[in-house]
């Protein structure tokens, strides 16, 4: 079993519409979760990240986190497509210096 | 500012040739990482620096060379090198080795003849 499991996707949404990437986790002591977007031929750009079960909102841009079904969500509300990259979900541990991603979701913003 | 520095931007060398990566936080940040990227996989964790000691190597050949000359500054030193390592090189820092948020440079884009 992966560590980090995401869907590869690619997850295709209309323009406007809200896009919805999910991603699991084994390691029941993850601590820290982070959604990074990846475009083509270009670095991790970091979007969110959450700690505490619940949402937390960041302008269009909501991310879930449910500890004990162990899974971590990111709602893209009115999607555009300049949202169409990679979207990299990472889990860290309590005191541990790796961060472990999985291997990322396709999205795909239809005009 | 959340700035990471990377240079070169794009590095061709050959299987003989020594290079260098170089890469740049002004952050105050004291952990820094090396991370390898191919295509259409995640990063993968190369080396970690924490407070310019060297704390983490995840069984990288030798032929990978890392160098932290000082708290801002992060090198990778690279030398007979395989076709199979070319690949986006990616630099991060954070606060510290186990505080989170790890902050990406822009990348070199690597490729070996």
């Amino acid at each position: 079993q992966k560590e980090v499991e995401q869907n590869s996707g690619p997850l295709s949404v209309p323009e406007g519409a809200i896009a919805s990437l999910n991603c699991t986790y084994s390691d029941r002591g993850s601590q820290s979760f982070f959604w990074y977007r990846q475009y083509s031929g270009k670095s991790p750009e970091l979007i969110m990240s959450i700690y505490s079960n619940g949402d937390k909102e960041d302008g269009r841009f909501t991310a879930q986190l449910n500890k004990a079904s162990q899974y971590v969500s990111l709602l893209i509300r009115d999607s555009q497509p300049s949202d169409s990259a990679t979207y990299l979900c990472a889990v860290k541990g309590y005191s541990s210096y790796k961060l472990i991603f999985g291997s990322g979701t396709r999205l795909l913003v239809r005009p | 500012d959340t700035e990471v520095t990377q240079t070169p931007k794009h590095l061709v060398m050959g299987m003989t040739n020594k290079k260098s990566l170089k890469c740049e936080q002004h952050m105050g940040h004291r952990a820094m990482y090396w991370y390898k990227q191919k295509a259409k996989k995640p990063p993968e964790l190369m080396f970690v620096y924490s407070y310019e000691k060297l704390s983490i190597n995840e069984s990288v050949p030798s032929r990978f060379s890392p160098e932290c000359p000082n708290s801002s500054l992060l090198n990778l030193h690279l030398h007979a090198l395989q076709p199979e390592d070319s690949a986006l090189y990616l630099c991060a820092s954070s606060q510290d080795q186990v505080t989170d948020t790890q902050y990406f440079g822009p990348g070199t884009r690597l490729t070996v003849l």
